[in-house]
């Protein structure tokens, strides 16, 4: 099964700043996604890769940035972080047609 | 346009009866459907998917689920809950290639399985 890790697994961050959450695969998949959560509803996707050094936009990304370095990794950054973007958020890999999450950073803009 | 629909926001039953969560999806094309589940502060795992064939698939812990194209629908069944089935429970529909197979899912429904 994949190996999906995510880091940090919670964070706080004030508003206005910088904040970067990392994803980090272990099973060579080469899409990545990164998807929030608010409460009471199901997960939205916000970017997604499907190869090195290349990111598309999801459903919502406005105020995100993505950015895939390598095939190992993905990460999300939030240049200027508002409460609007207090969620959690998970990290999926996909193999074939089934994607693969990591555990979720919990998210508190302040 | 592409939708997923998990009318019941909360389901209740008592451990041992039987279990039945809806999801009704909206798409055009061939429907690629998944159910997942959220256990407290943990990712989604998968529990089963469908692409074709026998309508009723399979999946982890006893779980299954019924295809039905005239419906629209992918409902999620068990037999006998356990009260560790108490989680939250997505249905998601897979978006083609062009979209970068992305996953379209419902509101998720919560499942409480009491003693």
């Amino acid at each position: 099964e994949a190996a999906v890790t995510q880091s940090p697994r919670s964070k706080v961050a004030v508003t206005g700043g910088k904040v970067t959450l990392s994803c980090h695969q272990t099973n060579n998949h080469d899409y990545m996604y990164w998807y929030r959560q608010d409460t009471g509803h199901g997960l939205r996707l916000i970017h997604y890769s499907y190869v090195a050094d290349s990111t598309e936009k999801g459903d919502i990304p406005d105020g995100y940035k993505a950015s895939r370095p390598s095939q190992e990794n993905f990460s999300l950054i939030l240049e200027l972080a508002s409460l609007s973007q207090t969620a959690v958020y998970f990290c999926a890999s996909r193999t074939q047609d089934t994607q693969y999450f990591g555990p979720g950073t919990r998210l508190l803009v302040l | 346009a592409q939708s997923v629909t998990q009318p019941d926001a909360r389901v209740t039953v008592s451990e041992g009866a039987s279990l039945q969560l809806r999801c009704k999806y909206s798409y055009s094309a061939t429907p690629y459907l998944f159910w997942y589940v959220q256990y407290p502060r943990q990712g989604l795992q998968l529990l089963l998917k469908y692409y074709s064939g026998d309508p009723v698939v399979q999946g982890v812990n006893s779980f299954e689920a019924e295809f039905s194209k005239s419906n629209s629908s992918f409902h999620l069944q068990k037999a006998s809950v356990h009260w560790s089935d108490s989680a939250v429970y997505f249905c998601a529909l897979s978006i083609g290639a062009s979209s970068g197979q992305k996953l379209v899912f419902g509101q998720g429904t919560i499942l409480k399985v009491y003693l």
